[in-house]
């Protein structure tokens, strides 16, 4: 059974901070690996995508990628408010379903 | 504009009632999909769809039919809703599994 991992939380950090969301995957042959942000009773939206081992950044996200721990994270610069959401780490093998993880809470106050 | 759009966005029901949540893109994706949304347990896929007159099982299909007749068009049949079944109800394409979904914006399903 493929598992994708994530500390449910909530993750609460002051605004200006950096937040820091994990996600560990068991599939070793995992090839793509996505982000999702999901506000309450909405549908999640992607952040940032990353398929190679090492950082990816997009504005003030950054999202890493280690193959060989299985591993892959999310940082959030300069958090606001308006970040406050369930993020959802997906991981996928070519061709076969995307399996998300349960998400974590992330609680950013001003 | 691209968009995933689903009817009906909530619905209430007895159980035993026969239902059909519709699911359409417009973005000319093969891979469509279903999730069930639970607190405490995420996402879970019900069907996935690779293309037209291909589908498979996800995690969680039993009481739940799909059809993918045309591209853009994947339904997700319940013949016989359950209480169990009330849920928040996703439905998402995508170019192939490898590439970004894009979700509709939910059903809520409460089955009495």
């Amino acid at each position: 059974q493929k598992e994708v991992e994530q500390n449910s939380g909530p993750l609460s950090v002051p605004e200006g901070a950096i937040a820091s969301l994990n996600c560990t995957y068991s599939d070793r042959g995992s090839q793509s690996f996505f982000w999702y942000r999901q506000y309450s009773g909405k549908s999640p939206e992607l952040i940032m995508f990353i398929y190679s081992n090492g950082d990816k950044e997009d504005g003030r996200f950054t999202a890493q990628l280690n193959k060989a721990s299985q591993y892959v994270s999310l940082l959030i610069r300069d958090s606001q408010p308006s970040d406050s959401a369930t993020y959802l780490c997906a991981v996928n093998q070519a061709g076969t379903a995307l399996i998300f993880g349960k998400g974590t809470t992330l609680s950013v106050s001003s | 504009e691209a968009q995933v759009t689903q009817n009906p966005r909530y619905l209430i029901t007895v159980t035993g009632k026969k239902l059909t949540v519709t699911c359409s893109q417009n973005m000319n994706h093969e891979y469509m999909s279903w999730y069930r949304q639970d607190p405490g347990l995420g996402l879970r896929q019900i069907y996935y769809s690779m293309n037209v007159e291909v589908t498979d099982k996800g995690d969680v299909p039993e009481g739940y039919k799909v059809s993918r007749k045309e591209k853009r068009n994947f339904p997700l049949i319940l013949e016989s809703p359950s209480p169990n079944q009330t849920s928040l109800y996703f439905c998402a394409s995508s170019f192939g599994t490898n590439n970004e979904q894009f979700f509709g914006p939910g059903t809520r399903l409460t089955v009495l």
